[in-house]
């Protein structure tokens, strides 16, 4: 079981905007600004996309936007492409005991 | 460009030991703190350690800690992760990446299997 919480599946049409949720708690996403996400496509490595909440890598689209309200962030990917078909995975600094979390992963579906 | 290149896996019999390396360049690899992130066959990631960039400080997700340890040679460029005590649930492709702190893991290399089996 994960330390922190997405659904295991999100499906959207191309052009469309969709959101991925990460929930935590305050000993991770709420305590810090420290939240980041990974796109990984089947049999690929992951990738950075979305580093300290909500700024991007050089490289990656500004279709994909990062946020956190509380204990929760999220992933938005706007204007939805095929090639956005991949798993995401978020991760939370989680201070000087646990260190890093990461979340179960989300399966985007682009239909 | 960064090249993280890693070597070492292979098939282990539970209780054995294994010691994976990472070969980089392409960066200054003694400026950058480094990890490894492992993902068990068909499953998420999972942070598995860290090490500040001059070896000063080690840390371990509780799964490994104890029977695995992180070390770097910035002289040879190379990131390495001694494992001992191998179970079967440390099956895995095992990722050496650098990142800033705890905070983010910013390049991957293309990753290990480590297979634990009798």
């Amino acid at each position: 079981q994960s330390a922190l919480t997405q659904p295991a599946s999100v499906s959207g049409s191309p052009g469309q905007s969709i959101t991925i949720s990460c929930t935590g708690t305050s000993s991770d996403v709420g305590g810090y600004n420290y939240v980041s996400w990974y796109q990984q496509h089947p049999g690929k490595v992951p990738k950075l996309t979305i580093y300290d909440v909500s700024k991007r890598p050089s490289g990656v689209s500004n279709r994909f936007s990062g946020s956190k309200s509380g204990n929760t962030a999220s992933l938005t990917i706007s204007g939805l492409q095929a090639e956005d078909e991949a798993d995401y995975y978020c991760c939370s600094y989680a201070g000087s005991s646990t260190y890093v979390v990461f979340g179960g992963g989300t399966k985007l579906t682009v239909l | 460009q960064v090249q993280l290149v890693e070597s070492g896996g292979g098939v282990v019999q539970p209780g054995g030991s294994l010691r994976l390396s990472c070969a980089a360049s392409g960066f200054t690899f003694s400026s950058y703190d480094m990890h490894w992130v492992r993902q068990a066959p068909g499953k998420g990631l999972e942070w598995v350690a860290f090490i500040r960039y001059d070896g000063s400080n080690k840390y371990y997700a509780d799964s490994v800690k104890g029977r695995f340890t992180i070390s770097r040679d910035n002289s040879k460029n190379t990131l390495s992760l001694q494992m001992n005590s191998l179970r079967a649930e440390d099956t895995a492709v095992f990722y050496c990446c650098s990142g800033f702190h705890l905070y983010y893991f910013d390049y991957w290399g293309q990753g290990t299997l480590v297979t634990v089996s009798s």
